[in-house]
């Protein structure tokens, strides 16, 4: 199965908002409420942000939120702050039982 | 508190093989599924597969499928991602993250082991 299809990079200032989109097919994205969001800062471990397209694990800011239209998943963080640069990765499961992750994104905060 | 520990850094050489591990504590090792991820040098995260230690029902990204084997030993709560004949392409950061009953999501993720293959 293919990747799904973020965008390389986002930038954005401090306080601004930026969105990262996910693009998929009906057979992963479209086809399940089943999305998730990573945030990875460098040398560490991916954390999980949004699950099942737009719920917040506890602890996660309320800055972080997420949606789903057709095939196309969405992050969107408010306020941007210096700690949120980053690389983020959307997943999803798919019609083959399995799950596949974006090529992940990495924000800059300028 | 719940917490996977991977062991460590791993230098093989192309041919030779090698098990790595991911210890689970602070829940119930076999009502999750375990998930293995590589990371490659500068590169994004791939879905390798899936384990759910209660019963051993095992998952594979047809990408990963015949490369590697995914195995758990529920009686002391680890899970492994093994290879029978390592290549540089192996190259990578490889984490372990526990994942709920549908696997929709990954919620906590081992710290990764580095694995390095070169002659």
């Amino acid at each position: 199965q293919s990747a799904l299809t973020q965008p390389a990079s986002v930038s954005g200032s401090p306080g601004q908002s930026i969105t990262i989109s996910c693009t998929g097919t009906s057979s992963d994205v479209g086809g399940y409420n089943y999305v998730s969001w990573y945030q990875q800062h460098p040398g560490k471990a991916p954390k999980l942000m949004i699950y099942d397209v737009s719920n917040r694990p506890s602890g996660v800011s309320n800055r972080f939120s997420g949606s789903k239209s057709g095939n196309t998943a969405s992050l969107t963080i408010s306020g941007l702050q210096a700690e949120d640069e980053a690389d983020y990765y959307c997943s999803s499961y798919t019609s083959s039982s399995t799950m596949v992750f974006g090529g992940g994104t990495k924000l800059t905060v300028l | 508190e719940v917490q996977l520990v991977q062991s460590g850094a791993e230098v093989k050489k192309p041919g030779e093989s090698l098990k790595i591990s991911c210890k689970g504590s602070g829940y119930s090792f076999t009502s999750y599924w375990i998930g293995w991820v590589r990371q490659m040098p500068g590169k994004g995260l791939e879905w390798m597969g899936i384990i759910y230690p209660g019963d051993s029902d095992t998952r594979y990204s047809p990408s990963f499928e015949g490369q590697v084997t995914i195995s758990a030993d529920k009686s002391i709560s680890t899970a492994y991602l093994q290879w029978s004949s390592l290549k540089a392409s192996d190259t990578a950061m490889y984490y372990c993250a526990r994942h709920p009953v549908r696997w929709n999501y990954a919620d906590y993720w081992g710290q990764g082991t580095l694995v390095t293959v070169s002659s």
